[in-house]
């Protein structure tokens, strides 16, 4: 099945900065990569995603970047602020056979972001 | 329009007490999943169900039976508890088509175990 690495496990920056957290996956033929933003004792929700035939895709201060060939994507952040901390999760979905839209996480990294 | 609801929102069991946490949504979607979400371990799936009357083991069933009452319910029951479910559990719905389809969370279930 699908495996998902996600790094870093924490990442602290001052505001202002940018951010970048990073995943891999192992399924070649997973073809959409989700990112979930998630506030302490709430629930996750999507912030941005990405599919297969896209390398880039931005939302404002949020861009993901994706690389088919060497199987990663990363999320960036700019200019970031202290309401930007929070855990970020990274997934891949395979459309393929029976998954069924079963999403794989990856562990999640603790961002926090400093006044 | 409530989304993804989830009842209750905390409970503590003793070792060994059954229970059922309950899960509905109102966006009319198709598939519907439970995760438990551990410190440092992620979200990992214990049960999906693409349809109504459907259901399929995930990454973590053990423990865990569920029933998908109708497109709307999704229900996870755990029938004798142990210290190593406690956990937050969160339900989630998807809207299938074909590459589409958000995966949205409920508010969570934190559940104690002693």
């Amino acid at each position: 099945g699908e495996n998902v690495e996600q790094h870093p496990s924490t990442l602290s920056v001052q505001e202002g900065d940018s951010a970048v957290i990073k995943c891999t996956y192992s399924d070649s033929a997973s073809n959409y990569f989700p990112w979930y933003k998630q506030e302490l004792g709430k629930r996750p929700q999507l912030i941005i995603d990405i599919r297969s035939n896209v390398g880039e895709k931005k939302d404002q201060r949020i861009a993901v970047t994706l690389n088919k060939t060497a199987k990663h994507f990363s999320l960036h952040i700019t200019e970031t602020q202290p309401e930007d901390s929070a855990v970020y999760f990274c997934a891949a979905f395979n459309a393929g056979g029976t998954s069924y839209g079963k999403l794989t996480f990856g562990q999640g990294t603790i961002l926090t972001v400093h006044p | 329009n409530a989304g993804v609801t989830q009842t209750p929102k905390f409970q503590v069991l003793k070792t060994g007490q059954s229970m059922t946490l309950q899960c509905a949504q109102d966006m009319n979607h198709n598939s519907m999943y439970w995760y438990r979400q551990d410190p440092g371990m992620g979200l990992r799936l214990i049960y999906y169900s693409a349809s109504e009357g459907t259901t399929d083991k995930g990454e973590v069933p053990n423990g865990y039976n569920v029933s998908r009452l109708n497109k709307r319910e999704f229900s996870l029951r755990l029938e004798s508890a142990a210290p190593s479910q406690t956990s937050v559990y969160f339900c989630a719905s998807r809207l299938d088509r074909g590459l589409q389809g958000t995966q949205y969370f409920g508010p969570g279930t934190r559940l104690t175990v002693l």
